[in-house]
Formats: structure tokens, C-alpha cells, sequence
């Protein structure tokens, strides 16, 4: 699977939107762009995925670049409740052997108010 | 809520013990996932099972094993259980196994080892 770079950390205002971005250069075309976040020691919550086309859902946007070599995670309006870990991962689609995620570092996400 | 349940939610044991984690997936997922989590390790891929049968393996140690049954909640076995096996350990499920169908994660189990 291909790796993602995320910077550790980010903080935005309450009430704005967020914007996360993601580098993944070496991505495939057949490996999807998912997006989960953990809040403090919570289990991992999905939050979107994506393979070319900008994707939408009721807690976020994903856009993908062109040459999907990097995507950015829109939080439209920021609460201090969206404050947590965010995670970039690529996935590969069909996989014979499993369909595991792999977590890197994150982005640790501050919103303040 | 997700919809994957753990349980128990927090286990205190001492060293050389076997505890054993119970996860039950959300209703219509087939396949299920273990995770660990440590202060120093971040979130690892332990094994995959899809509608019974081991799908793949991470870095699970030896001591460690797990099964799906046919109603397809999933069990983690932890034996001889060391001071660094204290963690949270986070079951997930999906529907099928392929890349395009998203995990959903459950509360976790809180495995603190004396």
C-alpha cells in the first residue's frame, strides 16, 4: 500500500472550515484515499473515502487532486468536538490477501474556540 | 455507534494470565479485524477473518490467537501475557473484505497488565 504524509499538527478556529491536506505520491490507481480520526482513546471512526471523483457525506468533503497524488480533508464547520487524530490512509481495492489499514502518525487536530 | 461491540471494556490482569476479547460485528458485516494500540507502537494490524476464515496476519505474536465463529463474532486470545501487552485493542468490520468497503472500529478493550 502506498505510504501517506500528513503534517503532526494543526489547529483551527471554531466555526471555520478545517482543511487537511495529504500527500500519497505513490499512490495506485487501484488503492483508495480513506480518511478515519480517533478521538482521544476512542475507537477509530470512519469518516470518508475516495478513488478519483471529490467525494461529499454528511461529516466531511474529500477532494482528490487530478493526479491523485495528494487529497485534502474539508471540515466544513469546525466544532470543538472535531478536535482528534485524523489519519490519511491508502488502500489498496481488492486485495486476495486481505484488506488491512495501515495508521502512520496522523494529524493531531486542535479547534479552538 | 459504530455498531461493533467489545467486550469487557477494561481488563486488569497480572503476568503469565490469558484473557480472552469478544468482539461482535455490525449486523451484516462478515469480516472482522484486531488492532492493537500502544503508547509506543500507534495503531497495529493484528488478523483478519472473513465469514470464518483467517484472511491475513499482521504482527501478531505467537501468544496471541483468534477465531470467528459462524455467527460471526470474533474472539482475541492473549496468552502468557507480558507487561507490553498492555493496551487498547480495537476490533473492526466490514462487510466483505475488499479495499472499498470501510472498517468501522469499536470502543476498544483496555488491557492493563500487573
Amino acid at each position: 500500500d502506498a505510504k501517506t504524509t500528513q503534517p503532526p499538527s494543526m489547529d483551527c478556529a471554531e466555526g471555520r472550515a478545517a482543511n487537511l491536506p495529504c500527500n500519497h505520491s505513490t499512490i495506485s490507481g487501484n488503492e483508495y484515499v480513506y480518511w478515519y480520526r480517533q478521538i482521544h482513546s476512542q475507537g477509530p471512526q470512519y469518516i470518508i473515502h475516495g478513488l478519483k471523483n471529490n467525494e461529499t457525506n454528511e461529516m466531511a468533503s474529500l477532494i482528490i487532486t487530478e493526479d491523485r497524488k495528494s487529497s485534502t480533508l474539508i471540515l466544513p464547520h469546525a466544532t470543538l468536538r472535531d478536535t482528534a487524530v485524523y489519519y490519511c490512509i491508502v488502500r489498496v481495492a481488492f486485495k486476495a490477501a486481505g484488506n488491512k489499514l495501515t495508521f502512520g502518525g496522523g494529524t493531531r487536530v486542535l479547534v479552538k474556540p | 455507534d459504530s455498531g461493533v461491540t467489545q467486550t469487557p471494556k477494561h481488563l486488569i490482569t497480572a503476568t503469565g494470565q490469558r484473557v480472552t476479547l469478544r468482539c461482535s460485528p455490525r449486523s451484516g458485516d462478515l469480516s472482522v479485524y484486531w488492532y492493537q494500540q500502544s503508547l509506543d507502537q500507534g495503531l497495529q494490524f493484528l488478523i483478519q477473518y472473513y465469514n470464518g476464515e483467517e484472511r491475513a496476519k499482521g504482527n501478531i505474536l505467537e501468544r496471541f490467537s483468534a477465531q470467528q465463529f459462524p455467527d460471526l463474532h470474533s474472539e482475541l486470545n492473549l496468552s502468557s501475557l507480558e507487561l507490553g501487552d498492555s493496551a487498547l485493542y480495537f476490533c473492526a468490520s466490514s462487510v466483505g473484505p475488499e479495499g472499498n468497503q470501510p472498517q468501522h472500529f469499536g470502543d476498544g478493550t483496555r488491557l492493563s497488565i500487573l
